[in-house]
This record gives structure tokens, sequence and C-alpha cells, in this order.
């Protein structure tokens, strides 16, 4: 399986800061990414696939980069919706495998 | 409004199988070009791709679930569910279904509120 590694864990932020969260796959899987944000007790929400591809209704302050094996999220402007946990994932192996998550918490 | 809703049974005994349903509403299963599938996120921790199926009944499972995994769809009552056979507490999770995004699987664009499954005796 391609093991997806995120850094940091956790960070701490506070509004109006720009964060970046990084994910790094063991191996190379092209632009096959896709990063989404989880809340506590509810579904994750897709925010971003094919590495750069905003999915529709998502805020334009999300932003993501990379190919082969280092990728990033960005959020330029952090609101205090954005305090979440954030998942990258890869779809280039027919086992698709999701990085363990970064909490971004207020600081 | 798409609406996916899953239902089964909270606790399953060990060795035994879980067996949950994926109710579509606001879509059909049977649309072409997208994948349906399962994902599963144990208590306090990060979540797991278990596997996608097709209308077709084409499917996909995660490689270290595969030998208990099976998937199937029911385009007559716009379904599909998940069986997982032999668990372990280590299956304890919330399941979510998902409708995954167009002509890819395993990327899920669209999410069921999930619903908790407990291995215990």
């Amino acid at each position: 399986d391609i093991q997806m590694t995120q850094s940091p864990s956790t960070l701490s932020a506070s509004v109006g800061d720009r964060v970046t969260i990084t994910c790094r796959a063991s191996q190379s899987i092209s632009s096959w990414l896709a990063w989404y944000q989880q809340k506590p007790g509810k579904a994750p929400k897709l925010l971003i696939y094919k590495a750069s591809t905003l999915e529709s209704g998502v805020p334009s302050r999300f932003s993501g980069s990379g190919s082969g094996t280092d990728f990033t999220l960005t959020i330029s402007s952090l609101q205090p919706d954005d305090f979440a946990t954030y998942y990258c994932q890869q779809y280039s192996s027919f086992s698709r495998t999701f990085g363990q998550g970064t909490r971004v918490e207020i600081k | 409004q798409l609406q996916l809703q899953e239902s089964g049974p909270g606790l399953v005994k060990p060795s035994e199988t879980l067996s949950l349903t994926c109710t579509v509403s606001g879509d059909s299963v049977s649309r072409s070009g997208y994948y349906w599938g399962w994902i599963r996120q144990p208590p306090g921790k990060g979540l797991e791709w278990i596997g996608s199926i097709y209308y077709s009944g084409s499917t996909y499972y995660n490689a270290s679930l595969k030998s208990r995994v099976i998937m199937s769809v029911d385009t007559s009552k716009n379904q599909f569910s998940l069986k997982l056979t032999s668990v372990t507490a280590s299956d304890t999770a919330v399941y979510y279904c998902a409708r995954h995004i167009r002509d890819t699987f395993g990327v899920a664009g669209f999410w069921g509120q999930g619903t908790m499954v407990t291995v215990s005796s």
C-alpha cells in the first residue's frame, strides 16, 4: 500500500493566519490526491481533488498544490469555521489510503 | 437533494458478519460514471477506505480487508450494501457510505452521516 504522511499532526493558529498542511506519499502518485475536512461528530467533506481542483462550493481560500510525492493544502486566511481535522488521500493505487490527519486548533 | 442513509445493527458479536445498507435518495445508484462506496473511522482515529462498487457490480476493495469484504448493489431499491465477515474488536468504527466523484472510485464527494458499529460480545 502507498503510505501517506501528513505534517504537522496538530497545528495551532489564529483567525486570519495563512495555514499550510503537508502530505507526503511513499511513492509517486502523480496528481491523484484529495483533501478532506472533518469536524467533530460529522462526516468528512471533500475540499480538493486531483491535487488542486476545488470541489464545487468550497471557499476559494482553500487551495492545493503538488505532484509526485509532495503536496500541500493551504488556507489563505483562516476563518472560525476552518478549525477542524484535515486528511489527504491518494487514489493512484487500487488500494486508496488516507493520511493520519492534521488537527487545526485555535491558538 | 442527494441523501445517503446507512442502516444496520449497531452491535455485532466477534466472529460474526457485519452487514450495512446504504439507501440513496435524490440520485440513482445506476447513474453512469459514479461509484459508490464505504469508508470507516475507528473511534478517535483516522479514515480507512473499505471499498467501492459500480452499478454493474464491479468492485474494488482495500487490499487489507479484501478477504473479508463483500459489496453488492440493488438497483431496484436504489441501495448498496457492505458485508464484513469474521469481525473483531478492531472493526469497531463509524461506517460511512458515500458517492464518489465522477469516473473515479474511492474519492468520496458526498457522504452519509455515518453509523457506529461496535463489535463486542
